[in-house]
């Protein structure tokens, strides 16, 4: 099971917007709704903004959003803020079988706030 | 307050074994999937497996079965992964997770803070 596609990275200025595309197959992205994505800041733990494909946590800033397409699925972070600076990555269910499951992450993509 | 604590960083010698641990409070820990993710020293993330306490029903993703064992205490609220034979590819950080729904998709809406691994000669 290969990484999900996703850009090395993106950058944009304070307030403006930025979308991170997160690219899989018929097989993992594109047969389920099942795609999450992760906020992680250097050195500490990622943090979930977005499962379910389009829903957010509890306590989760209404400025990230994300849809899917076919087999690409994307993260938009709106009115974009100094904070936001940090690594993202999307994360798919892939199938299950006997002792096994597959969730499949992206590549990961490093956000800049310029 | 829900809280995944994992135990302190390793250095290890390849060949050895090594059992790292994180432990579960603020939930009920039987309830809950608990997976393990890796991370190489300045790359991304990778699932490694998951394991539910309440019956102990372990499943791995195929590129790590049978070279780490996932495990738990139900009654102590701990799950563990260790290696029989540790390489220097192993060397990464691992952090615990706890999958949010008893479905098993990939929202883990709690991490822990990681256990970084060396492993070096």
């Amino acid at each position: 099971q290969s990484a999900l596609t996703q850009p090395p990275s993106v950058s944009g200025s304070p307030g403006q917007s930025v979308t991170i595309s997160c690219t899989g197959s018929t097989s993992d992205v594109g047969a389920y709704d099942y795609v999450s994505w992760y906020q992680q800041h250097p050195r500490k733990a990622p943090k979930l903004i977005i499962y379910d494909v389009s829903q957010r946590p509890s306590g989760v800033p209404d400025r990230f959003s994300a849809s899917k397409s076919g087999d690409t699925a994307s993260l938009t972070i709106s009115g974009l803020q100094a904070e936001d600076e940090a690594d993202y990555y999307c994360c798919s269910y892939a199938g299950s079988y006997t002792r096994a499951i597959l969730f499949v992450f992206g590549s990961g993509t490093k956000v800049t706030v310029l | 307050e829900v809280q995944l604590v994992q135990s302190g960083a390793e250095v290890k010698k390849p060949g050895e074994s090594l059992k790292i641990s994180c432990q579960g409070s603020g939930y009920n820990f039987d309830f809950h999937w608990i997976g393990w993710v890796r991370q190489m020293p300045g790359k991304g993330l990778e699932w490694m497996g998951n394991i539910y306490p309440g019956d102990s029903d372990t499943r791995y993703m195929p590129s790590f079965h049978g070279r780490v064992t996932i495990s738990a205490d139900k009654s102590i609220s701990i799950a563990y992964m260790q290696w029989n034979s540790l390489q220097a590819s192993d060397t990464a950080m691992y952090y615990c997770v706890r999958l949010r729904t008893i479905v098993t998709t990939p929202d883990f809406d709690y991490w822990g803070q990681g256990t970084l691994v060396t492993v070096s000669s």
